[in-house]
């Protein structure tokens, strides 16, 4: 089984700030690994993934991520934020391979505010 | 085109009212998912289509019934639901249900049950 550690619920910033969205894993397997995006009063929509190959992946929005095995984190981040980017953000994790059990294990979120 | 479409937005209920909820892809995924959410928390898995067929289902209540009648649309039936039934409830859909496809959601029917 796997499970996702936001180690933020909420994290408020100011325009133009750094911020990093912090995600822990646990898996006995090896994972994939997803950012989401949840704007108010809509569904989800895909920030950016990891499947193989190059530990640091570039998303829409100007959001990039880095998979770092060794600590098990993923943590999101972007050099300059928006109010725009104000939403909620999953971090998510799915098995990678060997079993039939593909389902999406949420973190709890983390709440993003930016403030002018 | 990458949207999941879902009617209605906003639907309220009494408990002994019966409605559906209707979800629509046609980026020819094969895999189609019901989720439920409440209010600050993360999504929770209920269904889960492949090609069709019932893969999963988490235990669900039978007040919930989903229905797949092809490849692009999926349903989910509400009867006798609760208050505690209220949320947000999204479908979602993948190339297939299987590692690193990515999930695509709709944008959710906000059910009120009252």
């Amino acid at each position: 089984a796997q499970s996702v550690t936001q180690l933020d619920s909420q994290v408020p910033v100011f325009e133009e700030a750094p911020v990093e969205l912090r995600c822990n894993y646990s898996s006995s397997v090896s994972v994939y690994l997803f950012w989401y995006v949840q704007y108010p009063n809509q569904g989800l929509q895909l920030l950016l993934k990891y499947l193989s190959g190059s530990t640091l992946v570039k998303g829409i929005n100007g959001f990039e991520a880095e998979f770092n095995k060794s600590q098990t984190s993923f943590h999101l981040r972007k050099p300059s934020v928006h109010i725009s980017d104000t939403a909620e953000y999953f971090c998510a994790v799915t098995p990678s391979s060997g079993g039939s059990n593909y389902k999406l294990t949420f973190g709890k979120g983390t709440l993003l505010t930016v403030n002018p | 085109d990458t949207e999941v479409t879902q009617t209605p937005k906003h639907l309220v209920m009494g408990m002994t009212n019966k409605k559906s909820l209707k979800c629509e892809q046609h980026m020819g995924h094969r895999a189609m998912y019901w989720y439920k959410q409440k209010a600050k928390k993360p999504p929770e898995l209920m269904f889960v289509y492949s090609y069709e067929k019932l893969s999963i289902n988490e235990s669900v209540p039978s007040r919930f019934s989903p229905e797949c009648p092809n490849s692009s649309l999926l349903n989910l039936h509400l009867h006798a639901l609760q208050p505690e039934d209220s949320a947000l409830y999204l479908c979602a859909s993948s190339q297939g249900f299987r590692e690193g496809y990515e999930q695509y959601f709709g944008p959710g029917t906000r059910l009120t049950v009252t």
